[in-house]
C-alpha cells in the first residue's frame, strides 16, 4: 500500500529537549516536504527536498532542521523545541512536477 | 506574491444540499490548481486538480472549473452527504513543486 508514515503520532515534550519526527514514504517520490498546521493559518511549509542531499527552506524554517540521506526518509529535527512549535505536523511526498502530494497522518507535538 | 483565498467557514448544510466553496487565486502566470480534503484525524488527500484554463477537475461527485478570467476554482457538489464533512483546502502550484494552500474551509453536513 502506498503510504507516508510519520512517527511519533503524538508527543509531549519540554522546552529544550531535542526531538526528531521521522517520515518515510514507499512510493519512490523525489519530492518531500514538511508542513505545520495551526488554527486560522492553514498549512505552512517548513522545509522541502527535491532529491537526496538536496533540501531547502520553506516559509517557516526557523527552529527546524531536516536531512535527506535516503530517498525514502525525510526526518524533521527540533534541536531545542520551544512552546511556539506546539503544532500539528505533516510530512508529504510527491512525484516531481505534479503537485500531487501524499500526506502522512500527522504528528501532534506539544512543547511545555 | 502568489496566494490563495478561500471563503471562511464553517459551511453548514443539510444532507443532499448543494455545496459551493469559493476559491480565488493570485498568480503571475498560469498555475495548476488543486483541491485537497482533510477528514477528521487524518492527513490531507488530493481531491481533484486542473492544470490549465477551462479544465474541469472531478472526483467523488465534486467538481471545480479553472476560470482564468475570474481567477477562480470554486468547488461544487450537487448533493452532499454526512461523510463529506471535512476541511477543504484550495491550493496552487506555479513553476515549482511548492504548493501554496488556502487557510481551509470546514464543511459540516447534518442528517
Amino acid at each position: 500500500e502506498a503510504q507516508v508514515t510519520q512517527n511519533p503520532r503524538y508527543l509531549i515534550t519540554v522546552t529544550g529537549k531535542k526531538l526528531t519526527v521521522t517520515c518515510s514514504q514507499n512510493m519512490n517520490h523525489e519530492y518531500m516536504s514538511w508542513y505545520r498546521q495551526d488554527p486560522g493559518l492553514g498549512l505552512r511549509q517548513i522545509y522541502y527536498s527535491m532529491n537526496v542531499e538536496v533540501t531547502d527552506k520553506g516559509d517557516v524554517p526557523e527552529g527546524y532542521k531536516v536531512s535527506r540521506k535516503e530517498k525514502r526518509n525525510f526526518p524533521l529535527i527540533l534541536e531545542s523545541p520551544s512552546p511556539n512549535q506546539t503544532s500539528l505536523y505533516f510530512c508529504a511526498s510527491a512525484p516531481l512536477g505534479t503537485g500531487e502530494l501524499f500526506f502522512g497522518e500527522g504528528s501532534r507535538l506539544t512543547v511545555l | 506574491g502568489d496566494s490563495v483565498t478561500q471563503m471562511e467557514g464553517p459551511v453548514t448544510l443539510s444532507e443532499e444540499a448543494f455545496l459551493t466553496i469559493n476559491c480565488t487565486y493570485t498568480a503571475t502566470g498560469y498555475p495548476s490548481l488543486f483541491w485537497y480534503v482533510q477528514y477528521p484525524g487524518e492527513g490531507l488527500q488530493l481531491l481533484l486538480k486542473a492544470t490549465k484554463a477551462d479544465d474541469k477537475g472531478s472526483n467523488k461527485g465534486f467538481e471545480a472549473t479553472y476560470r482564468k478570467e475570474t481567477t477562480s476554482f470554486h468547488l461544487e457538489k450537487g448533493s452532499v452527504q454526512v461523510s463529506d464533512s471535512a476541511v477543504y483546502f484550495c491550493a496552487l502550484r506555479y513553476n515549482t513543486d511548492k504548493l501554496i494552500f488556502g487557510t481551509g474551509t470546514r464543511l459540516q453536513v447534518f442528517p
